[in-house]
């Protein structure tokens, strides 16, 4: 049972490009989250998905498109990566309301 | 005023001691409370969920919460130097959107 799984665990990028960060779940669970953390900033939640086929806008959504490709997968796009986009990306699921379960995160640096 | 808010720390405490962490939120409606702890460079694992007033114990971890006072805290007895970590409060919304507080960084001294 493998629980959450991001790929890829590290990356770097120049300004300009793009990329998809991957994110599975084994649990079954309903709902997906995509957030950022920061040094200072807590986690601030960037895009989620309450079920399959519907994503909704979190804090900071700016510079992101998701698509929950599935009820396991839930990808997270960036199309012109910026430095302010360097930071440790964490995908997380749950059945509604209750406990999220982290992946292991993708820290990713925009030069 | 943040949504959650807590003391950044450093937290120390010496080995065997109590560590108390503290969290206040801002939404009234907000019925789900939970704990989690981060190790540097790792995820958050949850340690704790409370949803009703008063205590909750698990182990070495206690965890209180008071809705009337709007805070939900987290004592650790017999702390050890392996749970020097930050520990990070987490507030959920009636949409089960959860809202982080920035964390307090704990140090176990031995």
């Amino acid at each position: 049972n493998a629980g959450v799984t991001q790929t890829p665990k590290f990356q770097v990028l120049k300004t300009g490009q793009s990329m998809t960060l991957q994110c599975a779940q084994d649990m079954n669970h309903n709902s997906m989250y995509w957030y950022r953390q920061d040094p200072g900033m807590g986690l601030r939640l960037i895009y989620y998905s309450a079920s399959e086929g519907t994503t909704d806008k979190g804090e900071v959504p700016n510079g992101y498109n998701v698509s929950r490709l599935n009820k396991r997968e839930f990808s997270l796009r960036l199309e012109s990566a910026a430095p302010s986009q360097t930071s440790v990306y964490f995908c997380a699921s749950s059945d509604e309301g209750d406990i999220q379960y982290f992946g292991a995160g993708t820290r990713l640096s925009v030069l | 005023q943040k949504e959650v808010e807590q003391n950044s720390g450093p937290l120390s405490v010496p080995e065997g001691a109590i560590a108390s962490l503290n969290c206040t939120y801002s939404d009234r409606g907000s019925q789900s409370f939970f704990w989690y702890r981060q190790y540097s460079g790792k995820s958050p694992e949850l340690i704790m969920s409370i949803y009703s007033n008063g205590d909750k114990e698990d182990g070495r971890f206690t965890a209180q919460l008071n809705k009337a006072s709007q805070y939900v805290s987290l004592l650790i007895r017999d702390s050890q130097p392996s749970d020097s970590a930050t520990y990070l409060c987490a507030v959920a919304r009636n949409t089960g959107k959860l809202i982080f507080g920035q964390g307090t960084t704990l140090q176990v001294k031995p």
